[in-house]
Order: structure tokens, then sequence, then C-alpha cells
């Protein structure tokens, strides 16, 4: 699976949109992107997943460039609640198979402020 | 039913002592993983079930024994572990190896003394 690079950490001001990058310029063409986090104490949280179109849900926005080389996570309204580690994954797009795994970055630390 | 039941929430535990971590899913999901997370750190893959078999392990040391039962139960055997194994694990499951996204418990915070 390609590799991905977001930043350490990020602050956002309550009610703000908060917006997440995540660079994965090795990207093949059948690895979808996909955003999990996790709120301190909890286990992870799947929150969105697209691969090449944007795609939106109750959660969020994930917006995918056009090259594929990276994208962004848009919480339009951030919460308190919202403080988290937000993990970028890219995986495989195929059933099974000894490489088709869900592997964790090291995260983004979103710190919503209110 | 979108839950991951694990049990126990913690656990100590001594080197010589041989426990079970215990994961149990009502989704109909056929693949279920196990991680370690360890502090500050990303969760790490140990193994993977699909269809009750298992699909991947991620060189995981044999102190840690993996078992799948049926489709809804996924068990972690631990023996002779170290301080260092301390950690918290998660268990997980998904429809199954592929697109699905993957929902986690709230783990097993364990303690090795």
């Amino acid at each position: 699976d390609a590799k991905t690079t977001q930043p350490p950490s990020m602050d956002c001001a309550e009610g703000r949109a908060a917006n997440l990058p995540c660079n994965h310029s090795t990207i093949s063409g059948n690895e979808y992107v996909y955003w999990y986090r996790q709120i301190h104490s909890q286990g992870p949280q799947y929150i969105i997943h697209g691969l090449k179109n944007n795609e939106t849900n109750e959660m969020a926005s994930l917006i995918i460039t056009e090259d594929r080389k990276s994208s962004t996570l848009i919480l339009p309204h951030a919460t308190l609640r919202d403080t988290a580690v937000y993990y970028c994954i890219v995986r495989v797009a195929e059933y099974g198979g000894a490489t088709n795994k869900l592997i964790f970055g090291t995260g983004t630390l979103l710190a919503v402020q209110p | 039913d979108t839950e991951v039941t694990q049990t126990p929430k913690h656990l100590v535990m001594g080197m010589t002592n041989k426990k079970s971590l215990k994961c149990e899913q009502h989704m109909g999901h056929r693949a279920m993983y196990w991680y370690k997370q360890k502090a500050k750190k990303p969760p790490e893959l140990m193994f993977v079930y699909s269809y009750e078999k298992l699909s991947i392990n991620e060189s995981v040391p044999s102190r840690f024994s993996p078992e799948c039962p049926n489709s809804s139960l996924l068990n972690l055997h631990l023996h002779a572990l170290q301080p260092e194994d301390s950690a918290l694990y998660l268990c997980a499951s998904s429809q199954d190896q592929g697109l699905a996204e993957a929902f986690f418990g709230q783990g097993t915070r364990l303690t090795v003394v």
C-alpha cells in the first residue's frame, strides 16, 4: 500500500471548518483513500473513503485532487468532540489476500479550541 | 447493532500467566482483526482472519496466539508475555477483507508485570 504524509498536529477554532491535508504521491490506480479518527482512549472510527471523486457524508467531506496525489478531509463545523487523531490511509480495492491490510500511519492530532 | 465488544476492558497479568482477550461482533462480518497500540503511537496490525481462517500474521511472536472459533468471536491467547507487551489491544471487524469500513472495539488495556 502507498504511504501517506500528514502534519503531526493542527488547531482549529470551534465552529470553524477543519481542513486536514494528506499527501499520497505514490498512490496506485486501484488504491482508495480512507480516513479514520481516534478520540482519546477509544478505538478508531471510520469517517469516509473515496477513489477519485469527492465524497460527502454526515460526518465529513473528502476532496481528492485530480492527480490523486493528495487529499483533504473537511469537517465543516468543528466541535470540541472532534478533537482526535485523524488517520489518512490508502489501501488496495480488492478482496482478501495477504497484502490487503488496513495500516495506520502517524496521523494528525486535531485540537479544536473553544 | 454496530458494536464490537471487547472483554476485559483492563487486564493485569504476570509474565508467567496465561490469559485470553475476547472480541465479539454480531454484524455478520466475516473479517476480524487484532491490533496493538502503544501510547502515543498508531495501531499496529497483528492478525487478520477472513472467513474464520488466518489470512495475515504480521510476524507476531508466538506468545500471542489468535483463535477464531466462529464467525462472531475472536480470541487472543496470551502466554509468557513481557512488560514491553503492555499496550492497548484493539479488535476490529469488517464485512470482508476488501473495501468495507472496519468497526473497532474500545480495546483491552493490558499491563504485564
